[in-house]
């Protein structure tokens, strides 16, 4: 079966500079969220997207942006890379609201380090 | 606003035993889901098991089964017959209905970190 698909898998960045990380969800997936997980930290809710529009958004940095696309898949840009931002990525999907039958599916992560 | 609270940083279990992973949450919304995630060494965010805040019955999946307490507001995860393989990160996580445009997501827990034992 199709999973979510995270590009690249690991990206290493010097401070300041910008990094790109890219979705694809599960096809017919209409809702996006991306997560932040520190080291040794739970994952932390930054932005969702549901139908191409941003229908939540956590504790995303305003360094950051996110988008969907017309094909659904997603990016998140960010920006001024601080060593702060060296974390897991992930993203995940789902068609419409998380439950049982309807389950969140993460993707294997995006590793950003920053030196 | 939501709210998980995972009480053991730590577990640790012997192979072939049952295992109890606790999970506390605090919402005021009637309609919510819970959920367990695995995370291994390599990082992935596993599915284990679903348990909707209406639902009559506790929620089980293979050697996974969810003790779900609503009037104590806890859905202790129980893993029966431990294998190694089970050694992993332990995330309790919720959803809410998702009042306005949210669109319920996942609250997480600060996680268990399982050691099963041969």
């Amino acid at each position: 079966a199709a999973g979510v698909i995270q590009s690249p898998r690991h990206l290493i960045k010097e401070k300041r500079e910008t990094a790109t990380l890219k979705c694809y969800p599960i096809p017919r997936h209409d809702t996006v969220y991306w997560y932040q997980q520190g080291p040794g930290q739970d994952p932390q809710f930054l932005i969702s997207f549901y139908e191409k529009m941003q229908s939540d958004k956590g504790s995303i940095p305003d360094r950051f942006s996110a988008q969907q696309f017309s094909d659904y898949h997603s990016e998140l840009n960010m920006s001024s890379l601080e060593l702060g931002d060296s974390a897991l990525y992930f993203c995940a999907s789902s068609l419409g609201r998380p439950s049982g039958a309807n389950v969140l599916t993460f993707g294997a992560g995006s590793r950003l380090t920053v030196l | 606003a939501q709210k998980i609270t995972q009480t053991q940083p730590g577990m640790f279990v012997q192979e072939k035993e049952a295992v109890t992973l606790d999970c506390t949450y605090d919402t005021s919304d009637p309609s919510y889901g819970l959920f367990w995630y695995k995370q291994p060494s390599s990082g992935e965010m596993i599915f284990l098991i679903y348990q909707g805040s209406y639902d009559q019955q506790n929620a089980t999946e293979g050697r996974y089964s969810l003790n779900f307490q609503k009037a104590r507001k806890s859905a202790n995860l129980v893993i029966s017959a431990s294998q190694l393989g089970d050694s992993a990160m332990y995330f309790c996580a919720m959803t809410d209905s998702g009042g306005g445009t949210s669109y319920g997501k996942l609250t997480f827990g600060q996680g268990t970190i399982l050691t099963v034992h041969p």
